[in-house]
């Protein structure tokens, strides 16, 4: 079965509101995680990426926020844009490492100007 | 935009058709992936090479034969396929430095349809 998985597969929001994209993960032994987007036509694009040993790594607009005590994971992007309109997948190492990514579904993010 | 560049972009083929995807990675990497990407599913490893040598086959069916001639090139050749493995087909490279925390990058994928 799939041990990455995602609580919304669709989530909307207003341009310039805050955005929370969340995931689940069920393999406590995965040391690597990675937010990936992916537009339309487009191939997965590397947003962010956490350690198991942090809990919590900001980018530009981007946090992502680890919890390993419920195996789970979000992203947060502040002032959200249109452009930040796409799918997110989240995926997790879980081979240590031989690397062995294993991603989730995706949620498709829409922010309404 | 990635440095990982796939061609072609869009591909449709008969079943009874042989054609070849190409991946090229101008990153320096020394891994390269192969993934499939079908609607409404995750996405799913397909094949692995590490420095040129393939490290993983995830069951992937004969009608799929993977080549890795040096680091930075990649290819997936195709026969016989069947509709069901009409999808978006995604190279992705990484640099292997004795940690798991390396990202892939990816290409922007092959659209395949079978017909």
């Amino acid at each position: 079965g799939e041990s990455v998985g995602l609580h919304l597969p669709t989530l909307s929001v207003q341009e310039g509101d805050n955005s929370i994209i969340n995931c689940a993960y069920s393999n406590s032994a995965s040391d690597y995680f990675i937010w990936y987007k992916q537009e339309s036509g487009k191939g997965p694009q590397f947003i962010i990426d956490i350690r198991s040993n942090m809990d919590k790594r900001q980018g530009q607009r981007v946090t992502v926020l680890l919890n390993k005590t419920v195996k789970h994971l979000s992203l947060q992007i502040a002032a959200t844009q249109p452009g930040d309109s796409a799918v997110y997948f989240c995926a997790e190492n879980s081979g240590g490492s031989n690397y062995k990514l294993t991603f989730g579904k995706g949620t498709l993010l829409t922010v309404n100007p | 935009e990635t440095g990982v560049t796939q061609t072609p972009r869009h591909l449709v083929m008969g079943m009874t058709n042989k054609k070849s995807l190409k991946c090229e990675q101008h990153l320096g990497h020394n891994a390269m992936y192969w993934y499939k990407q079908s609607a409404k599913k995750p996405l799913e490893l397909m094949f692995v090479y590490n420095f040129k040598e393939q490290t993983e086959n995830n069951s992937v069916p004969s009608r799929f034969s993977p080549e890795c001639p040096n680091s930075s090139h990649l290819f997936l050749h195709l026969h016989t396929l069947q509709p069901e493995d009409s999808a978006l087909y995604l190279c992705a490279s990484r640099t292997i430095a004795g940690r798991s925390t390396d990202t892939q990058y990816f290409g922007p994928g092959t659209r395949l349809t079978v017909l």
